[in-house]
């Protein structure tokens, strides 16, 4: 069964305490690996696609990799407004839709 | 350029009545899709449309949910008999050209929707 496993949940950080967050993924047959970030009360604004191990991608403070089995995103230097929920989702191979399969998100937290 | 947008940004409804959902695509795009996003358990997808092909309904969760799409741009997602498990946030998502090329999907800003 394809499956999307974030890791952790939850995540305090300290203004300029960088990080990475975590995600898994077993599918049959990768197409695309996405990131989101997700504000309270509003819907997931996208971030990266990853299509290939060893595939990297920047934004700002934002760093997202990708492996065979896994993809991580690195947050430097992360300051309050990073705060928000970040969503992993991948497209499996053989669908013909293109449906986001997601992971349960990681709710980071940024201190001042 | 005008994003997705969904409407009404919040429904509450009585356990047992009837209730539609709206989605507006981003101009020119020809796939749409639905998403539930329930406490707990992460985005879900419930059905899919691509330009005049017939929508895939593999997610839809039982016969009470329903949607179409007229002319190709705007979703209505139409809930019947609503039971408060059917409680969740209803967001819509649309992307460009093929899904098989992996186009990016762009999320309205949800449907609140309370069964009470």
């Amino acid at each position: 069964e394809d499956q999307v496993t974030q890791s952790p949940e939850a995540l305090r950080l300290q203004e300029g305490e960088s990080s990475s967050l975590n995600c898994s993924y077993t599918v049959s047959g990768l197409r695309g690996l996405f990131w989101y970030r997700q504000d309270p009360g509003k819907g997931p604004e996208f971030l990266f696609t990853l299509y290939s191990a060893g595939e990297e991608k920047e934004k700002e403070r934002l760093k997202a990799t990708l492996t065979k089995k896994e993809s991580f995103l690195h947050i430097t230097a992360p300051k309050p407004e990073d705060s928000a929920t970040y969503l992993c989702a991948v497209t499996q191979g053989s669908s013909n839709t293109g449906k986001l399969i997601f992971g349960q998100g990681t709710t980071l937290q940024v201190k001042p | 350029g005008a994003g997705v947008s969904q409407s009404p940004s919040n429904k509450v409804t009585e356990k047992g009545k009837d209730v539609e959902l709206r989605c507006d695509p981003i101009s020119g795009h020809t796939a749409l899709y639905w998403y539930r996003q329930s406490l707990g358990q992460g985005l879900e997808f419930l059905i899919y449309f691509q330009g005049n092909s017939a929508p895939d309904k593999s997610g839809l969760p039982s016969d009470r949910f329903s949607a179409e799409r007229t002319g190709g741009s705007v979703s209505t997602l139409t809930i019947q008999r609503t039971q408060q498990e059917d409680s969740a946030v209803y967001l819509c998502a649309s992307s460009s050209i093929q899904p098989l090329s992996t186009d990016t999907q762009y999320f309205g800003p949800g449907t609140r929707l309370t069964v009470l």
